[in-house]
Parts: C-alpha cells; sequence; structure tokens
C-alpha cells in the first residue's frame, strides 16, 4: 500500500525566512499531490494541489514542486510569519479520489 | 453557516456502546469520506462514498459501518465502540466532476473517548 513520510514531525523556523517542507512517498506516483494546513482543534484546509505533469505550483508565499523520479514534493513558504505556524499535510490523490494523508510536519515561526 | 458540520462535536462513551457520528454538507458535491486522526498517525481514511449508493471501505473499516441517506449526509457508526477507537474523527466532501479540482473540505471534527 502506499506509504508517505514527512521529513520531520516538527520544524522551528525564525520569521521572515524560507520554511520547507518534505513529503516523500513510497509506490506509484499519483495523479494529483496536495498540501493541506491543520491549526489544533480544526479540521484541514487545503492550500495547493499539483498533477503529476507539473512541476511547480504556486500560490501567493506558497510553493509546491513534485518530482515523480525521486517520489518528492516540497512544499515553500517564503517570509514566514507566526501566523503560518500550523501542521502541514501532504495527501496523495489515487485513482478514483482515495486519498492517503502523510502524518503532518508541525512548523513553528519564531517570532 | 459551516459548509460541512459534524455533529456531536464531543462525546464520550463506554466500551461496547453503539454510537454514530453524523456529517452534513450544503456544498452540493457527491464524494463524502471518513477519516481518524491519531497523534502521530495521520489522517486514516475509514469509508468513503462517491454518491448515495456508491459505498466503499477505506484503510481501517473494521468495526466501522457507514449509512449515505442522501447525497448531503454521510453518518459513521460505532456498532460496539472500544478504548482504541478514541479519536478524532474527520468528515471530508469533495466534488467528483470531471475537470473539477480535487480539494477536500473538511468538517470541524468530532472528538470521540471510548472508556
Amino acid at each position: 500500500s502506499q506509504k508517505i513520510e514527512q521529513n520531520s514531525e516538527a520544524l522551528n523556523i525564525q520569521e521572515g525566512k524560507t520554511a520547507t517542507l518534505t513529503c516523500n512517498y513510497t509506490n506509484y506516483s499519483p495523479a494529483y499531490l496536495q498540501w493541506y494546513r491543520q491549526d489544533p482543534g480544526r479540521g484541514p484546509v487545503f492550500l495547493l494541489l499539483i498533477r503529476e505533469n507539473e512541476k511547480e505550483k504556486r500560490k501567493e508565499r506558497l510553493k509546491v514542486t513534485f518530482d515523480t523520479t525521486l517520489k518528492q514534493s516540497l512544499f515553500h513558504i517564503t517570509a514566514s510569519q507566526p501566523a503560518d505556524s500550523a501542521t502541514y499535510l501532504c495527501a496523495l490523490e489515487m485513482a478514483g479520489q482515495n486519498f492517503v494523508f502523510g502524518p503532518g510536519t508541525r512548523l513553528s515561526v519564531l517570532p | 453557516d459551516a459548509d460541512v458540520t459534524q455533529t456531536p462535536r464531543n462525546r464520550i462513551t463506554k466500551t461496547g456502546k453503539r454510537i454514530m457520528l453524523e456529517c452534513s454538507q450544503t456544498k452540493g458535491h457527491d464524494r463524502m469520506y471518513w477519516y481518524r486522526q491519531d497523534p502521530g498517525l495521520g489522517l486514516r481514511l475509514i469509508y468513503y462514498s462517491f454518491d448515495v449508493k456508491d459505498i466503499n471501505k477505506g484503510e481501517i473499516s473494521d468495526g466501522y459501518s457507514v449509512s449515505r441517506q442522501a447525497q448531503a449526509k454521510f453518518s459513521l457508526s460505532l456498532e460496539s465502540a472500544i478504548p482504541n477507537q478514541t479519536a478524532l474523527y474527520f468528515c471530508a466532501t469533495s466534488d467528483g466532476a470531471s475537470g473539477r479540482s480535487h480539494e477536500q473540505y473538511f468538517g470541524p471534527g468530532t472528538r470521540l473517548t471510548v472508556t
């Protein structure tokens, strides 16, 4: 079965720096790879989606890359702010919109 | 009002009891999902439904059952609750129409404790 690893359980960075989160998966590449943000006690919120034939996607301060050879996606937050502190989840959309989620990385942006 | 609602938000129950978690959505989406979240394990799919007559088991369906009463309603039942079903449960929806973005919209979650 498909397994997902996210680089670390927790990541601390200084305000203004770029945060880089990693998502690695096993087995076959999904049609779509998604990133979600989850705040404590709340449901995940969709951020970005990238298709298997796309290398990079941007949205404001967010950037996602997708390397099907390495079976890896990188999620970047530039000019990070304390309000970006949250848990970020990587999700693979398998055939037929069956989703597999990674365990998440808890990001803390320190002022 | 929230697009995806879950009831109850918190529930404490005893081992062996039957319990139902309910989910309603106003997004008009055809696809609905139930997940559980445990610390360090992320979200795991329990059941998913692509329309009222199409229900599928997910990764961890044992001990759970579901009912899709209408396009907008999807309920999850624990027939005989056990302590290791203590978790945070999320309902989610997505639009299965071809060409649509496939993001999922999540409810606020139900915190279930089985004693």
